[in-house]
């Protein structure tokens, strides 16, 4: 069975761009959650989608936003990039049963802001 | 204070050594608890998920919670050069299904 996959692996922006970054969950997982995961910082929640419908959402703001697709597929979009954006960005996904879901992570993507 | 505190390394230990790894909470709403293991490079993977406190043991894995003095603990026997690597604790309420994690431990074991 495929893992959670994540594109584009290396991805290097300059400040004030955009940056489109994609998941693609385990077959049958109907929630997708992303955090940022910066150095010194650990891992922090950013989204949790579900069933298409953005379900909470971290301390980050309006900037970062994100979408989930009818294939449960989810994109993160982080406008006007800041230096402090640079990190490992990582998707997980889970069965969306609440409480009780195991999350699974994929690879993540890294992010450089220069 | 932060919500999950989690032990600071790095950790070096010989080949053979059991390791304890620990982390500490102050929201009692958190119920369900992870051990999530991260190689450089890599996602984190789940290693041990628990929710109840007590001991749930996986081979040379043992996760104990005690929810009275909001603490966990990951202990590792037989520590092997394989198991270098980030390890996370995890957290989260049954409410919104976010994870809280630790800042991780990085662990090396030396053959």
């Amino acid at each position: 069975e495929a893992g959670v996959t994540q594109s584009p692996t290396h991805l290097i922006k300059t400040r004030g761009q955009q940056a489109t970054l994609r998941c693609s969950p385990i077959s049958g997982h109907t929630s997708v959650y992303w955090y940022q995961q910066a150095l010194g910082l650990g891992l922090q929640f950013l989204l949790w989608y579900d069933e298409g419908e953005e379900r909470n959402r971290g301390n980050f703001p309006p900037r970062f936003s994100g979408r989930q697709f009818p294939n449960y597929s989810s994109e993160l979009n982080v406008n006007a990039l800041e230096l402090e954006d640079s990190a490992l960005y990582l998707c997980a996904s889970s069965l969306g049963l609440a409480g009780a879901d195991t999350q699974y992570f994929g690879p993540g993507t890294r992010l450089t802001v220069l | 204070q932060k919500e999950v505190e989690q032990d600071p390394g790095p950790l070096s230990v010989p080949e053979g050594a059991i390791v304890s790894l620990n982390c500490t909470y102050s929201n009692s709403a958190f119920q369900y608890f992870m051990w999530y293991r991260q190689y450089s490079r890599k996602g984190p993977e789940l290693l041990m998920y628990t929710y109840s406190s007590g001991n749930k043991e996986d081979g040379r894995f043992t996760a104990q919670v005690d929810k009275s003095s909001k603490y966990i603990s990951l202990f590792i026997r037989d520590s092997q050069p394989s198991d270098s690597a980030t390890y996370l604790c995890a957290m989260r309420t049954g409410a919104n299904s976010k994870l809280t994690f630790g800042k991780g431990i990085t662990l090396s074991v030396r053959p």
